[in-house]
């Protein structure tokens, strides 16, 4: 009953190679992201799918191409990969956010355990 | 532009003590802040969050946390550090209606010592 899962927990490729990475969530929410972390351990938002619909896109190159299926799938697709795409990829999910009077409230993220991805 | 800072990378503190871990944030607004944490290998889990009302809160495995506004700050203290707690500790701000992206501090890692 994992709540958001990653598949493969690990990958290593060859430079220049297509790899996808495929991400779950069970948790019935409207919301999925990718995150990048670096090897210095540093967290940056890639994608967010709202309902299968892109809401944010962080100047993310265009050989990283994120794909919804359904609300519950985010998968990542990566083209012609370089060494400096080595890094663990997390997936996250929300729940809606509930408005507020004054401003709407912001839900947790819940996260995958990670992909980390070795370009050799 | 929006980021967080934290300015410890490194923290070892031994095993009683207690522990604050610092964070810092810029946002023109009354951010929505968030602590995580990260064991090694792991994926990231929730530690507590602050949206509105008061300033303290209190989150899961002894945590709890301090919103204050005039210091753009939002620490992170434990009364007694547990072996297990040894983790890389992350702060964030998730930016009012920015498709709910949370933006991360650097982390900081903490080590404690028997």
């Amino acid at each position: 009953d994992t709540a958001v899962s990653q598949t493969p927990k690990y990958l290593v490729t060859q430079m220049g190679n297509d790899k996808s990475i495929k991400c779950e969530q069970n948790l019935g929410h409207d919301t999925m992201y990718w995150y990048k972390q670096d090897s210095k351990k540093f967290l940056k938002i890639m994608f967010s799918y709202n309902n299968k619909e892109l809401i944010i896109n962080e100047t993310v190159p265009n050989r990283f191409s994120p794909k919804s299926p359904d609300k519950a799938h985010l998968n990542l697709h990566i083209n012609s990969l370089e060494l400096g795409d080595s890094a663990v990829y997390f997936c996250a999910s929300s729940p809606p956010r509930l408005g507020l009077a004054g401003g709407g409230t912001y839900n947790e993220q819940f996260f995958g355990p990670g992909t980390r991805l070795t370009v050799l | 532009a929006q980021s967080v800072t934290q300015p410890d990378i490194h923290i070892t503190v031994s095993e009683g003590a207690s522990l604050e871990l610092r964070c810092n944030y810029s946002y023109g607004a009354t951010p929505y802040l968030f602590w995580y944490v990260q064991s090694p290998g792991q994926g990231l889990q929730l530690l507590l969050k602050y949206f509105s009302g008061d300033t303290l809160v209190q989150g899961i495995k002894g945590f709890e946390a301090e919103f204050k506004r005039s210091q753009s700050s939002f620490n992170l203290r434990k009364p007694s550090v547990h072996w297990s707690d040894a983790a890389e500790y992350f702060c964030a701000v998730g930016p009012y209606n920015q498709g709910g992206k949370l933006i991360f501090g650097q982390g900081t890692e903490l080590s404690v010592k028997p």
